[in-house]
């Protein structure tokens, strides 16, 4: 079954800086990539995704790649701000199949 | 539109009693899943219905866990007898259609179950 793993496992960055957190899936069949954010006590929250079609997105100051012959894909966050503090999550999943989440990234921005 | 509904909140209970977990998705959502979230780790999927049918449960405990989704809109999950490792958050989350490609997931805000 799909593998998903995730680093760096804790992150802190200075405000205004930016951020990349990297997965690596093991499954070449999975197709659709989507980041989440859960901050403390908080449900998941889904930030970006990406298909496999498609090498780069991009939202404002959140974007995501895909690198599909290495099977890895990552995020940024440009000009950080102390409200991005929190465990951001990467999984991927194969159409039909089931999610499979990363263990997550500590996400700390210091002001 | 109304969000992913879970009850309880919170739950406590002592090891080897059971425990259930109801679960109300987004009006029109095909697909429900139910998640185990142990502190400091990612949501590990347990079941995975398409309306009322099971996609996978291939992480489902089966031998303690059970779930299901009758009518194909509201779903429980039950727990019985538990242990104390299975103290954890409880989420359960719905998508528009099949999972997978282009389909985000709305989670629920989770039950918190402690197991003494």
């Amino acid at each position: 079954g799909e593998n998903v793993e995730q680093h760096p496992s804790t992150l802190s960055v200075q405000e205004g800086d930016s951020a990349v957190i990297k997965c690596t899936y093991s499954d070449s069949a999975s197709n659709y990539f989507p980041w989440y954010k859960q901050e403390l006590g908080k449900r998941p929250q889904l930030i970006i995704d990406i298909r496999s079609n498609v090498g780069e997105k991009k939202d404002q100051r959140i974007a995501v790649t895909l690198n599909k012959t290495a099977k890895h894909f990552s995020l940024h966050i440009t000009e950080t701000q102390p409200e991005d503090s929190a465990v951001y999550f990467c999984a991927a999943n194969n159409y039909g199949q089931n999610f499979v989440f990363g263990p997550g990234t500590r996400l700390s921005v210091l002001p | 539109e109304a969000g992913v509904a879970q009850s309880p909140r919170y739950k406590i209970i002592e090891k080897r009693q059971s425990v259930a977990f109801w679960c109300n998705p987004i009006s029109g959502h095909a697909t429900l899943y139910w998640y185990q979230q142990i502190l400091g780790q990612g949501p590990k999927l347990l079941i995975q219905f398409q309306n009322n049918g099971v996609v996978d449960d291939s992480q489902l405990p089966k031998d303690r866990f059970s779930a299901e989704r009758l009518k194909g809109v509201d779903s429980t999950l039950k727990i019985q007898p538990a242990k104390l490792e299975d103290s954890a958050v409880y989420l359960c989350a719905s998508s528009p259609g099949r999972g997978g490609v282009g389909n985000e997931q709305f989670f629920g805000p989770g039950t918190r179950l402690t197991v003494l």
